[in-house]
């Protein structure tokens, strides 16, 4: 079955770049989407197919893939980006796929 | 406003079937073009998809659950259903239901773009 390996945490100091990589087997390939959870709340939409941005997300947020790797970008990253973000994809054979989920901290 | 919305027990016993139902406001299951999704996420960790159906009746599941699980759709009640057969405590978990849409452009594209708010299944 497809894998999404995201790595379990990444911690960004208010106002730098945080970067959240996803990676699986010939990802660019494959169309990545981006959701946000905070505590106690469902999935947000962040980014679908690839790089482009939902209703409403502010544009600190971007996304690209190549390679093996899809890579989502919170540029200036706010306290109130503190979160789980989860990439997902498709894959013929095992449906949706989720990838374990990266813990952004801010500090 | 598209709104889903969750409902079932929120305690099972082991061994027993789970069933849950979600209520789709805002838009027609019938109208086409989405796919209607069940996924888990289990106390602490991240989101597992469980499995998916079109309104005419297709469905695609987890390969890792296929074999309990059971997705099914009303149109005239626009809600859709889930059954997971033989539950045990591993299967304890917030269950969200979310409407999905799988585009091929270069390759197949899917993202899930409404959820619901989530029902805690308790297995006990």
């Amino acid at each position: 079955s497809y894998e999404l390996t995201q790595p379990p945490s990444v911690s960004v100091s208010p106002g730098q770049t945080a970067s959240i990589t996803c990676s699986g087997d010939k990802l660019e390939d494959k169309y990545v989407c981006w959701y946000q959870q905070r505590p106690g709340r469902p999935p947000v939409p962040v980014i679908y197919q690839d790089s482009l941005r939902r209703s409403g997300v502010p544009e600190r947020f971007s996304g690209s893939n190549s390679g093996n790797t899809a890579t989502l970008t919170i540029s200036v990253t706010q306290t109130m980006d503190e979160a789980v973000y989860y990439c997902q994809a498709w894959d013929s054979y095992t449906g949706v796929v989720f990838g374990g989920g990266t813990k952004v901290t801010v500090l | 406003q598209v709104q889903l919305q969750e409902s079932g027990p929120g305690l099972v016993k082991p061994s027993q079937t789970l069933s849950l139902t979600c209520t789709v406001s805002g838009d027609s299951i019938r109208s086409g073009g989405h796919y209607w999704n069940w996924i888990r996420q289990h106390p602490g960790k991240g989101l597992e998809w469980v499995a998916n159906i079109y309104y005419t009746g297709s469905t695609n599941y987890n390969p890792s659950l296929r074999s309990r699980v059971i997705i099914s759709v009303d149109t005239s009640k626009n809600q859709f259903s889930l059954k997971v057969s033989s539950v045990t405590a591993a299967d304890t978990a917030v269950y969200y239901c979310a409407r999905g849409k799988l585009e091929l452009r270069d390759f197949y594209a899917y993202d899930m773009d409404v959820w619901g708010q989530g029902t805690t299944v308790t297995v006990s």
